[in-house]
């Protein structure tokens, strides 16, 4: 079945740091893909999304290119801040599918250091 | 528009309890997805609701259950409370009319914590 497999954690960086945090997917067809994160006691807001091949999603500084060839979409950020520090996940929805539901990767802890 | 809001925050029941757990979508979506975030884990699928009926179901067992109601709101209830239950429940609100889209996407809920002792 889909499948995303995250980095693990934790990922400890000092501020204004470079961050990759890698992210594979096993799917079949062509999914759309996203990063979440999860700040300490609250649930997950969507980051950023790429719902097709060499699509690159992008918010807050935080970028990731929809690689078809690698099945990847890995998370970039050219410098951290101590306020990125969360959980990140990757995720992925099958397209046109009864329900269109999330399959998660297992998260990876970012923690950055003033 | 509101987002996805979820109650109660913190819940602490005993083995072998029942729990129902509360989530009101958000405004003009249809859809809603449960999903169970153990610690240290990802979110994992439930089910999701659409137009009060079960529209897909994850790998949880039947006591595990939900309800959808006319105004897209949604409960999730689980029976016979288990130690592993203990998890994050995270609320998921969509609209399936952007299904075929494929920017389809979900507002969580801050979720409930849940803790069976």
């Amino acid at each position: 079945g889909d499948s995303v497999t995250q980095m693990e954690g934790p990922v400890t960086l000092s501020e204004e740091a470079f961050l990759t945090i890698n992210c594979t997917y096993t799917a079949t067809g062509y999914p759309s893909l996203f990063w979440y994160v999860q700040y300490p006691g609250e649930g997950l807001q969507l980051l950023l999304k790429a719902t097709k091949a060499d699509d690159k999603g992008s918010n807050k500084g935080f970028e990731a290119t929809y690689r078809k060839e690698t099945t990847s979409f890995h998370l970039e950020k050219g410098s951290v801040q101590v306020s990125d520090s969360a959980v990140y996940f990757c995720a992925l929805s099958g397209y046109g599918g009864a329900t269109n539901k999330l399959i998660f990767g297992t998260g990876t802890l970012l923690a950055v250091q003033p | 528009e509101t987002g996805v809001t979820q109650s109660p925050t913190h819940l602490i029941k005993t083995r072998g309890q029942q729990v129902t757990l509360r989530c009101s979508s958000q405004s003009g979506h249809n859809t809603v997805s449960w999903y169970q975030q153990a610690l240290g884990q990802g979110p994992q699928f439930i089910f999701q609701y659409y137009r009060e009926e079960e529209n897909g179901r994850g790998n949880f067992p039947p006591r595990f259950s939900g309800l959808q109601f006319p105004n897209y709101s949604s409960e999730l209830n689980v029976n016979a409370l288990e130690l592993d239950d203990s998890a994050l429940y995270l609320c998921a609100s969509s609209s399936l009319a952007d299904r075929g889209r494929r920017d389809y996407g979900y507002t969580f809920g801050s979720g409930t914590r849940l803790t069976v002792v």
